[in-house]
């Protein structure tokens, strides 16, 4: 069954570092999405991607953000300067459709830690 | 203010004992309502989406029913490996793919 992965699956970065997550959605898929999850914390919904661009993104995703689909497989994401805040899993997810009219397949996550 | 509340926090069951998770929203007109299982470090896993009040989806042990401000997921004769924290989610008409998900119920199933 087709799976949406991640990588790496855990990184560590100190604090103002660059750190890029990457991932791979299903392939047909045409929707991409970045998630996170503080520690104890609820999923929050970052941006959504979608023709090369971005569709939709929250209050939380910054100008410290962005997104990328650098070729036909991998979509990532860039923090530009980490803060200890930004320590949580991100999730990756992606649907054929968008819209709410298909379901979102998540992947397995990355882990960040800042210090 | 959108809001999705989920019901109970954390819930043990025995093994063969029936119970119901509830997923209260406060939207701006619902699109879609979603439920997730979640196992530890793990991702979301996709269980079933609902549209419109009145419906309802069943998957094995697990059968989700939507009304006009709450959704439950029914959860019959659990099994151990049904122990997870199930998330309820949706997405409002007015997002074009913002989905609010809510802070999930952990439930444990004991043999």
């Amino acid at each position: 069954e087709p799976e949406v992965t991640q990588t790496p699956s855990h990184q560590v970065t100190q604090m103002g570092q660059e750190v890029i997550l990457r991932c791979v959605p299903i392939s047909n898929h045409l929707y991409f999405y970045w998630y996170r999850q503080i520690l104890g914390q609820k999923v929050e919904f970052l941006v959504s991607f979608y023709n090369n661009e971005i569709s939709e993104k929250s209050e939380i995703f910054d100008d410290q953000f962005s997104v990328e689909r650098p070729d036909g497989s991998n979509f990532t994401l860039k923090i530009r300067s980490t803060k200890l805040e930004d320590s949580a899993m991100y999730f990756c997810a992606s649907s054929a459709a968008g819209r709410g009219t298909d379901t979102q397949y998540f992947g397995p996550g990355t882990r960040l830690t800042v210090l | 203010e959108d809001q999705v509340t989920q019901s109970p926090e954390a819930l043990r069951l025995q093994e063969g004992e029936s119970s119901s998770l509830n997923c209260s929203y406060t939207v701006s007109g619902l699109r879609g309502l979603f439920w997730y299982r979640q196992d530890p470090g793990k991702g979301p896993e996709f269980l079933f989406t609902l549209y419109s009040a009145g419906e309802e989806k069943e998957k094995e042990r697990l059968k989700a029913t939507l009304t006009k401000k709450e959704s439950f997921l029914h959860i019959t004769a659990p099994k151990p490996e049904d122990s997870a924290t199930y998330l309820c989610a949706v997405q409002m008409k007015t997002s074009y793919d913002k989905v609010i998900f809510g802070p999930g119920t952990s439930l444990s199933v004991i043999p």
